[in-house]
């Protein structure tokens, strides 16, 4: 069974709104962490968000933060006041605590495309 | 400024040839990993390690085998190229119970198999 999911394969923005990219994840941890990585077309991964699953506040850096609700199992990460710079591969992933070796597991990506 | 490193950049080479991929950080990291990913697809985990002299297999079965003789060293290799071998390969570092920081990415090598 896929552990990640990301359900939107392209999400297309206008420049200064905001917009949301979702995910949903399963695991029978209590312990775990959900991660959000920005790809540009470079190929890097640059590291935007966490979220753990026993924080009580959904986590927030600069202009992205994460919209957890543990009951619904998802996780979706939220852009405010969208750049061109934005326009990236965008993947959700989870860290599973102590019942599972440590590995971290992607979704399949949402492609983000920024426009004037 | 990049902890973890990762050569060549760019490779393209002819079908049976044995290639090395090159993965260093700087960061004294005990976990290292390889993922490998399809152009615009996801990432999947195909060899990790916890330590020195430790290496596992990922959830993607591969071809290739590593090493992990120092801890700053994690050298990918593949002893006689396929086309179907041609994609990303990305590798990653992290901290033991620094769960927040996440992985570490170096910067990827794009394999390309003629």
């Amino acid at each position: 069974a896929q552990k990640i999911t990301q359900t939107q394969p392209g999400m297309f923005v206008q420049e200064k709104e905001a917009v949301t990219l979702d995910c949903t994840y399963d695991t029978s941890d209590q312990s775990y962490g959900l991660f959000w990585y920005k790809q540009p077309s470079s190929g890097e991964m640059i590291f935007l968000i966490y979220q753990g699953s026993y924080d009580e506040q959904n986590a927030t850096e600069g202009r992205y933060s994460l919209n957890f609700q543990k009951a619904r199992k998802s996780a979706n990460l939220v852009i405010s006041a969208s750049q061109l710079g934005d326009s990236a591969m965008y993947f959700c992933a989870m860290r599973e605590g102590l019942l599972n070796t440590d590995k971290l597991i992607f979704g399949t990506g949402t492609r983000l495309q920024v426009f004037p | 400024e990049a902890d973890i490193y990762q050569t060549p950049r760019y490779l393209v080479i002819g079908t049976g040839k044995k290639i090395t991929l090159e993965c260093s950080q700087t960061m004294g990291h005990d976990k290292m990993y390889w993922y490998q990913q399809d152009p615009g697809m996801e990432l999947h985990l195909i060899h990790y390690s916890y330590g020195v002299n430790s290496t596992e297999k990922g959830d993607l079965s591969s071809e290739s085998t590593v090493s992990r003789i120092r801890t700053e060293h994690f050298p990918l290799t593949l002893e006689s190229a396929r086309p179907s071998h041609t994609s990303q390969y990305l590798c990653a570092s992290s901290e033991e119970g620094q769960w927040s920081y996440g992985y570490t990415f170096g910067s990827g090598t794009r394999l390309t198999v003629v």
